[in-house]
């Protein structure tokens, strides 16, 4: 089955810079990438997500990169504050939605 | 986006019983599927609750201590059957397909004591 690796475990940046988290995953018929936010008590949320057809894609201060030949995504977030520490995941699917996740990053922002 | 009602939210339960989640939206959706984390953990695939059919389950995971229910296309059930305090955890259900992608319930935090 998928097997998805993900770096840091720990993330902690001052407010303002940048957060870059990384992912690789082994299955070559993965085509779906999906990014999760989780705060504490919460519900996983959908932050960002990518398909294989795509090299990169943004929205806003979150963009996503893809590469599908070394099989690695990362997730990069711009001008971080306070509200973006929180647990985020990768995961890496077929396109049926089975979603293999990676270990979480604890990201905290510091003021 | 799918609006996903997940119930009950929290349980606390004595060994060796069994609890039912419920899950339902307000729209059809093509997938559905039943995930657990375990206390500090990640995410991990239960099952994909299949429509008027028998659910496919993981590595991992039986039927006999997960049955799965899923008459129609918004409504599905976990149970967690015998539990033991192993089975502490979130049980969150996740729809996807068409126009949506992969969303989460608010989950069910189960403690099993």
């Amino acid at each position: 089955g998928e097997n998805v690796e993900q770096h840091p475990s720990t993330l902690s940046v001052q407010e303002g810079d940048s957060a870059v988290i990384k992912c690789t995953y082994s299955d070559s018929a993965s085509n779906y990438f999906p990014w999760y936010k989780q705060e504490l008590g919460k519900r996983p949320q959908l932050i960002i997500d990518i398909r294989s057809n795509v090299g990169e894609k943004k929205d806003q201060r979150i963009a996503v990169t893809l590469n599908k030949t070394a099989k690695h995504f990362s997730l990069h977030i711009t001008e971080t504050q306070p509200e973006d520490s929180a647990v985020y995941f990768c995961a890496a699917s077929r396109g049926d939605y089975k979603l293999s996740f990676g270990a979480g990053t604890t990201v905290t922002v510091r003021a | 986006s799918a609006v996903i009602s997940q119930k009950p939210s929290r349980d606390i339960c004595q060994r060796g019983t069994s609890l039912t989640i419920q899950c339902q939206v307000d729209s059809q959706v093509t997938m559905m599927f039943w995930y657990r984390q375990q206390p500090g953990q990640s995410l991990t695939l239960i099952a994909t609750a299949n429509q008027g059919s028998e659910a496919t389950y993981e590595s991992g995971f039986v039927i006999d201590k997960f049955p799965i229910s899923r008459p129609n296309l918004t409504f599905s059930t976990l149970t967690v059957s015998n539990m033991s305090p192993e089975d502490s955890s979130i049980y969150l259900c996740s729809v996807a397909g068409g126009n949506t992608e992969a969303f989460f319930g608010q989950g069910t935090r189960l403690t099993v004591v």
